[in-house]
């Protein structure tokens, strides 16, 4: 079946702190994959995308995330945190419709 | 940029109430979506369009229909709204597989 997993529900940091955000998907080839932050009370705005090449990819907001295939990984990182970061982050792929995680809280500490 | 419009942020309606929740966009995109947001569930497709006049059901139409007269324009339709469908509702388009966008979102609440 067609998933993404994402294992953490919340995530709290310090600010400062660096970040890393854990995604896994469950699909029969390489799919393309994405990032999304929501704000309280907003929409999703994307954060980055993978669809070939680099398996580094750069986003917004000082955001990078890394495709690993072994491990069917996408996972979200940041150097470091700064407060205007908390929000909720969601893993998606995309095989013709966007397959979503459940999404990942992130609470950031001052 | 893309701007993808939703006619209301926040709604208030009564059960059995006809409820249309209105989205626009504005890069010509053929492609539109339907989710409804829960905790704890993340996003879940109701129902989508790749045209005009188009629709395709999604994990979870029940409840819900469509209607994409214009291509710029896709209404989601609680025929008689109920309890359970108080959620948040956002509405996404996209030209192609990639990446889709997002409108602001409807918070509904049905009493």
């Amino acid at each position: 079946a067609q998933s993404v997993t994402q294992p953490d529900i919340h995530i709290t940091v310090s600010e400062g702190a660096s970040l890393e955000l854990r995604c896994n998907y469950s699909y029969g080839a390489t799919p393309y994959l994405f990032w999304y932050v929501q704000s309280p009370g907003q929409g999703l705005q994307l954060l980055l995308k993978y669809f070939s090449g680099d398996t580094l990819v750069q986003g917004i907001k000082g955001f990078e995330a890394e495709f690993k295939r072994s491990q069917s990984s996408f996972n979200l990182r940041k150097p470091s945190v700064h407060w205007s970061d908390a929000a909720e982050y969601f893993c998606a792929f995309n095989t013709g419709k966007l397959i979503f995680g459940q999404g990942t809280t992130l609470q950031v500490k001052p | 940029d893309v701007k993808v419009t939703q006619s209301s942020r926040y709604l208030v309606k009564r059960t059995g109430e006809k409820v249309f929740l209105e989205c626009v966009q504005d890069m010509d995109h053929e492609n539109m979506f339907w989710y409804r947001q829960d905790p704890g569930l993340g996003l879940r497709l109701i129902y989508f369009s790749y045209d005009v006049k188009m629709k395709e059901k999604g994990d979870i139409p029940e409840g819900y229909s469509v209607s994409r007269e214009k291509k710029e324009r896709f209404s989601l339709i609680l025929e008689s709204a109920s309890t359970n469908q108080t959620s948040m509702y956002l509405c996404a388009s996209t030209s192609s597989h990639y990446e889709q966008y997002f409108g602001p979102g409807t918070r509904l609440t049905v009493t």
